[in-house]
């Protein structure tokens, strides 16, 4: 079936301004979980969903940032006031969740803050 | 808490030559481990793991990783490598007793195979 996708694949936005970023998990994959990856870097852990409920919330680096899961499918990661620190690329992936640990990643959409 | 570490952030290797991706962890607890591959303009994509089992595990693309819980590595190896292994490679890790099971990647190690 289909893989993990991520709309927008791209987004350039002001400093300041609001963004969405969306996730479409793998049909039947409860686990959903968003990384950030920063040029030159590995993932980093932001936020992990067991069905609608978001189980660990410890990698969100401050209260700008806040994701939804509210049917316990599509997630939706939000960023506030947006700052030229935020540029990165943000990685969405979903497992089945339980026992099944391997997690499989989204395509990534690409924020860029000016 | 887990880190993990890629020493090499880069490897230039010319076609058909061998190659090795270092990658050592540290944890307090039992881990499960999984590299990543990243294809230029692609996302992140499973290439092996271990979770339990043999500490040979083995790619369909004729990469393989060995599990050495006592140097706490997890060494990425392929005998052979093609034009098409260009790209960069993750080593991540979670605790196997975690909900959730977040992962925790190294900073990656970037393969430009050569003709």
């Amino acid at each position: 079936g289909a893989g993990v996708s991520q709309t927008p694949s791209n987004k350039v936005t002001e400093k300041g301004k609001y963004v969405e970023l969306r996730c479409d998990p793998i049909s039947g994959h409860t686990a959903l979980y968003w990384y950030r990856q920063s040029l030159g870097q590995g993932p980093e852990f932001l936020i992990y969903f067991q069905g609608t409920g978001a189980a660990d919330d410890s990698g969100l680096p401050n209260d700008r940032f806040f994701a939804v899961r509210p049917e316990g499918s599509v997630s939706t990661l939000k960023i506030q006031r947006t700052e030229r620190g935020d540029s990165a690329m943000y990685l969405c992936a979903s497992s089945l969740g339980g026992a099944v640990v391997t997690q499989y990643f989204g395509p990534g959409t690409r924020l860029t803050v000016l | 808490a887990q880190s993990v570490t890629q020493l090499d952030s880069q490897v230039p290797v010319f076609e058909e030559a061998p190659v090795e991706l270092r990658c050592n962890y540290s944890s307090s607890v039992s881990v499960y481990l999984f590299w990543y591959v990243q294809y230029p303009n692609q996302g992140l994509q499973l290439l092996l793991k271990y979770l339990s089992g043999s500490t040979l595990v083995e790619s369909i693309n004729g990469f393989e990783a060995e599990f050495n819980k006592s140097q706490t590595s997890f060494h990425l190896r392929k005998p052979s490598v093609h034009i098409s292994d260009t790209a960069e490679y993750f080593c991540a890790v979670t605790s196997i007793k975690a909900a959730g099971n977040k992962l925790t990647f190294g900073g990656g190690t970037r393969v430009l195979v050569k003709p």
